[in-house]
């Protein structure tokens, strides 16, 4: 079974330049998370989704960040305009169903790590 | 912010020692997952602790859930240089949808 795939794996821009990230998940997964893991931290949730719909976007700064899962299947997730203090690894995960338990299991991409300088 | 925190920050040690890493939070979680990841890489799931007070063993690695369902501990007995990584502790809220919080990571390096 083919993982969580991410790219770019690596981006360097500059302040103020916008960035995408994409995200393809497991087949047949329906549930979508995008973390942002700052160097030394553990991942935070920015935004969820249940197929093609929001389920948590609480903690996406959404005057510059945006994500979208048109046909509920690969993501995208946009910085514009980006600032320094996003420099970060930017995780995908993926899972069977919304829920699912307590056993539910996130499976995680390899990241993209974003440099802003 | 942060809702778990997790103690040491950094370990490093030989080959062969025990060692424990504490994971410590104010609020309850319906349950808890632990993580390693690697350099480059996502975090994998290492366990899922559920009941309160409840003790798993996955080879040398042992995992309990507190009582109260707001702390956990991860102790590995004999490390090897296998065991190198960042663990993480991540408490599962259920909100109408599962979300996971994740503490503050402990990184362990084992040398030989």
């Amino acid at each position: 079974e083919a993982g969580v795939a991410q790219s770019p794996r690596y981006k360097i821009i500059e302040k103020r330049q916008s960035v995408a990230f994409w995200c393809n998940p497991i087949s047949g997964h329906a549930t979508l998370y995008w973390y942002q893991q700052i160097l030394g931290q553990g991942p935070k949730l920015l935004i969820q989704f249940q197929n093609n719909g929001v389920v948590d976007d609480s903690q996406l700064p959404k005057d510059r960040f945006s994500a979208e899962r048109l046909k509920g299947v690969d993501s995208t997730l946009k910085i514009q305009p980006a600032k320094l203090e996003d420099s970060a690894v930017y995780l995908c995960a993926s899972s069977f169903m919304l829920g699912g338990g307590p056993y539910n299991e996130q499976f995680f991409g390899p990241g993209t790590r974003l440099t802003v300088l | 912010t942060q809702l778990l925190e997790q103690s040491p920050q950094f370990l490093s040690i030989q080959e062969g020692e025990n060692l424990t890493v504490y994971c410590n939070s104010s609020s309850v979680f319906s349950s808890l997952q632990w993580y390693r990841q690697e350099p480059g890489e996502g975090p994998v799931l290492l366990v899922t602790v559920v009941t309160g007070g409840e003790v798993k063993k996955l080879k040398r690695l042992t995992f309990q859930f507190g009582d109260a369902r707001k702390d956990s501990s991860l102790h590995i007995t004999a490390a090897q240089t296998g065991d190198t990584g960042l663990y993480l502790c991540a408490g599962v809220m259920n909100t109408g949808f599962q979300k996971l919080v994740f503490g503050t990571g402990t990184r362990l390096l084992v040398s030989p």
